[in-house]
């Protein structure tokens, strides 16, 4: 089956950079899609289509695919960032990456 | 406005049939392209994707719990309705539904654009 691979945490400091890693057998046949998970709370849809925005979510998101991983970018971070972290691509079915868990610092 | 609600019992016990109701608004699963998905999330671990249905009744189940699945829906209700069978500790989760795009480009590259709030389900005698 295949299978995503997201390193378990990133973390960063308020105002600067987040890059969040998914490694996938070759995601450059799959298309790339990302969600935000705060505690407590459903998933919420911040990147689909590797690199679009639905509407509401902040430009200070966005996402690449390049290769064989996809990244998704949260820019000028902020605290209500904090949050866990999954990508997920179709495989004949749905398939989901491990999470990564984002601390602000 | 879409929203959806899962529903289904807190507990259940060791080798009973589980069965979870979606019912969902703003949108009709009679529209061409329209999916409703189940995925599921133990606790402190991360999501599982388990089954989903089209607008034409098209089913598709994860590969590991394909033979405990059934996934069914009733128009007229707006609901999608799940069952597992046989459910074991490790079945514990919350259980969340969500509306599928599965439609032009993303009929090959389905996403989960609207969620509901799930529902914890344990599995405890």
């Amino acid at each position: 089956s295949y299978v995503l691979t997201q390193p378990p945490s990133v973390s960063v400091a308020p105002g600067q950079t987040a890059r969040i890693t998914c490694w996938g057998d070759n995601n450059g046949g799959k298309t790339v899609h990302w969600y935000q998970q705060k505690t407590g709370q459903a998933p919420v849809l911040v990147i689909y289509d590797d690199r679009d925005r639905p509407s509401g979510i902040p430009e200070r998101f966005s996402g690449s695919n390049s290769g064989s991983t996809a990244t998704l970018t949260i820019s000028r971070v902020e605290a209500g960032d904090e949050a866990d972290y999954y990508c997920q691509v179709w495989d004949s079915r749905g398939v989901f990456g491990g999470g990564t868990k984002l601390t602000v610092l | 406005q879409v929203t959806l609600r899962e529903s289904g019992p807190a507990l259940v016990k060791p080798t009973q049939t589980l069965t979870l109701t979606c019912t969902f608004s703003g949108f009709s699963l009679t529209t061409s392209g329209m999916s409703v998905s189940w995925v599921r999330q133990p606790p402190g671990k991360a999501l599982e994707w388990l089954a989903l249905i089209d607008w034409d009744d098209a089913k598709s189940y994860s590969a590991s719990l394909k033979t405990r699945l059934t996934i069914s829906k009733d128009t007229s209700k707006n609901q999608v309705v799940l069952s597992m069978t046989n459910v074991d500790p490790v079945d514990t989760a919350t259980y969340f539904c969500a509306r599928t795009v599965k439609v032009g480009y993303n009929y090959r590259h389905p996403y989960f654009d609207y969620w509901g709030q799930g529902v914890l389900v344990t599995v405890s005698s």
